[in-house]
């Protein structure tokens, strides 16, 4: 299994700019979520999907949109990509969101910089 | 609000120290108990989790944690520590709000040989 996989890497964008990240998961996972590291502020939640077709806000959900067309794909995307978008971005999944069930599983993140 | 404090932001230490971080959280009710580990350049991996039953918990590579209840709090422990131990450590609560999981800022360790 590969896991949670993240396209792409790097990237690098201009102020204004667009821009979709993806993530994929081969678990057979109900949850999935996007989070963006920054220093000294741990991850923060941006967006998550409970399953298939939903989707819900997270702590800093401003500037971002997502989709979940698929069960193993949630789609992250910048409509007008700004600097202070400029961070780490983590994907993670989980079986589901009870109790012994929710480990999340990430990732190895997308670095974005925003010139 | 919910919250998750960890008190260092970045513990150095030399191989064979002992080795304790702090976490706490905000008053919840109940709530799953989580410490990861990012090894520099790599993404987060689990090294143990506290869901119920015995306080103590064993993760990998020797680590260990206490879920002190009416302290708030689930300190990450290793007796002795190795170079490769070096990494940034996140401690996460769960909320029982649908899997969400809130982050400490996190604790960079640095291990000197």
């Amino acid at each position: 299994n590969a896991g949670v996989t993240q396209t792409p890497k790097f990237r690098v964008l201009k102020t204004g700019q667009s821009m979709t990240l993806l993530c994929a998961q081969d678990m057979n996972h109900e949850y999935m979520y996007w989070y963006r590291q920054d220093p000294g502020m741990g991850l923060r939640l941006i967006h998550y999907s409970v399953g298939e077709g939903t989707t819900a806000k997270g702590e800093v959900p401003d500037g971002y949109n997502v989709s979940r067309l698929k069960k193993q794909n949630f789609l992250l995307g910048l409509e007008s990509a700004a600097p202070s978008q400029t961070s780490v971005y983590f994907c993670a999944s989980s079986y589901s969101g009870l109790s012994s069930y929710n480990e999340q599983f990430f990732g190895p993140g997308t670095r974005l910089t925003v010139l | 609000a919910q919250s998750v404090s960890q008190h260092n932001h970045h513990v150095i230490l030399s191989e064979a120290a002992s080795l304790e971080l702090g976490c706490n959280y905000s008053y919840g009710g109940t709530v799953n108990l989580f410490w990861y580990v990012q090894y520099p350049g790599q993404h987060l991996q689990l090294l143990l989790k506290y869901f119920s039953g015995d306080p103590l918990v064993k993760g990998i590579k020797g680590f260990e944690a206490e879920f002190i209840k009416s302290k708030f709090s689930f300190n990450l422990r290793k007796p002795s520590v190795q170079w490769s131990d070096t990494a940034e450590y996140f401690c996460a609560v769960n909320y029982n709000q649908g899997g969400k999981l809130i982050f400490g800022q996190g604790t960079e360790l640095s291990v000197k040989p």
